[in-house]
Order: C-alpha cells, then structure tokens, then sequence
C-alpha cells in the first residue's frame, strides 16, 4: 500500500464550529507533514511530526491544532477558523532508510471552506 | 534559507513538442531536489528526484531532469508533450531534518497548458 488517503475530500464549517481533518498511511512512515495550499500558489509547511513527535511548527495560529495519535494516523484539529484559512490541506508522510530520506508521499488533499 | 524559482508562470506547448520547465533553487549544501506535478484540485505527485550521483535523472510518464551545480538549476523537460502532461509543476528543495522528517520548500509553480 503506497497510499496517503485524507478525510473528508471537502468540508465547509462556520467559523464557531469545531472539525478535523484526518490523514493516514499504511507504509510505514515515520514523518507526516501538514501542508497549507492556497489557489494558484505552492504549498506551505505547516507542521512536521516525526515519530509521532512535533519537530517543526511553523508559526501556525492555535486554532490549528495537530496531533499524532500513532504512526499510521495523523489528525488537524480546527477551531475558530477565519475565512482566509479556506484552501487545500495536504498531508504528506516519508521515511528515512538507512540514514537517507526518501520522497514525500502526498494525499489528495481536504478542501476546506470556512463561511 | 533556501529557496527555489521557477522564472515561467505559464507555458503552452502543442501536444508532441518537447518541453522546458525552468528550476534555479538557493541552498548553501548540496540540495535534495524535487519536481512534483498536480492536477486541479489534486495532490502532488512525484515525478522524479535528486539526491546525488548521476546528474542526469529519470523520472515516470517520460519525464526526466538534468542538475546542474555551477548553475544552481534543476530543469525538467520531456521530448514530446502528451494532452495529458497539462498541469502544475512545482520545483522544491529540502534539507534533511533529521529522524526522516524533511523541510521542503516549493517552487511558485509553472502552469503547463498543451495544445492539441
């Protein structure tokens, strides 16, 4: 299986509700990233857990919430969201082998719009 | 900082003409260098890497790329152009972070149109 899926494929929510996203893979992978991408721009790094452990925040407001329950499972809690935060969230996982890292794997992305 | 440019915005190629996209990336090691492509409203896809050895990589659908070190430049290009390669490419670079996490820094993106 050398698949990252994502849920929901699409999500709109106000901005008083609460919602997640949810990201998994079965390769195992020990680093999984968050991404932020607005239309027609690149993707940008919001945060990277690397055996199941926070190692990079990239300045991402609170009402961002990441968290790694287990290697496979990656989740972003969302809170208070403004309607700027509306894009595509990618998830991406990679592994190190042998002390080299290997590519990112993306998924298809949650499309999220905040009213 | 790294940092990665991708000078054409645009491209329109007619289907069979080969194609250039363009790369320069700021890195002060040698860099991991990627190209990755996306379909609307899709994820990135890997198209090809480099990470050191022959300067000259193979990638899939037919694509391949040519690092160029004392041109700080990573070009991708492909000899014939299918309908299907229309898309957004995005260049990026990284530096290990270690425990196989990676920091990657993309590109702005060159939009592919093919005419047919």
């Amino acid at each position: 299986d050398t698949e990252v899926t994502q849920t929901p494929k699409h999500l709109v929510m106000g901005m008083t509700n609460k919602k997640s996203l949810k990201c998994e893979q079965h390769m195992g992978h020990r680093a999984m990233y968050w991404y932020k991408q607005k239309a027609k721009k690149p993707p940008e790094l919001m945060f990277v857990y690397s055996y199941e452990k926070l190692s990079i925040n990239e300045s991402v407001p609170s009402r961002f919430s990441p968290e790694c329950p287990n290697s496979s499972l990656l989740n972003l809690h969302l809170h208070a969201l403004q309607p700027e935060d509306s894009a595509l969230y990618l998830c991406a996982s990679s592994q190190e082998f042998r002390g080299q890292y290997n590519e990112q794997f993306f998924g298809p992305g949650t499309r999220l719009t905040v009213l | 900082a790294q940092s990665v440019t991708q000078p054409d915005i645009h491209i329109t190629v007619s289907e069979g003409a080969s194609l250039e996209l363009r790369c320069n990336y700021s890195y002060g090691a040698t860099p991991y260098l990627f190209w990755y492509v996306q379909s609307p409203g899709q994820g990135l896809q890997l198209l090809l890497k480099y990470f050191s050895g022959d300067t000259l990589v193979q990638g899939i659908k037919g694509f391949e790329a040519e690092f160029k070190r004392s041109q700080s430049s990573f070009n991708l290009r492909k000899p014939s152009v299918h309908w299907s390669d229309a898309a957004e490419y995005f260049c990026a670079v990284g530096p290990y972070s270690g425990a196989g996490s990676y920091q990657l820094t993309f590109g702005k993106g060159t939009k592919l149109s093919v005419i047919p």
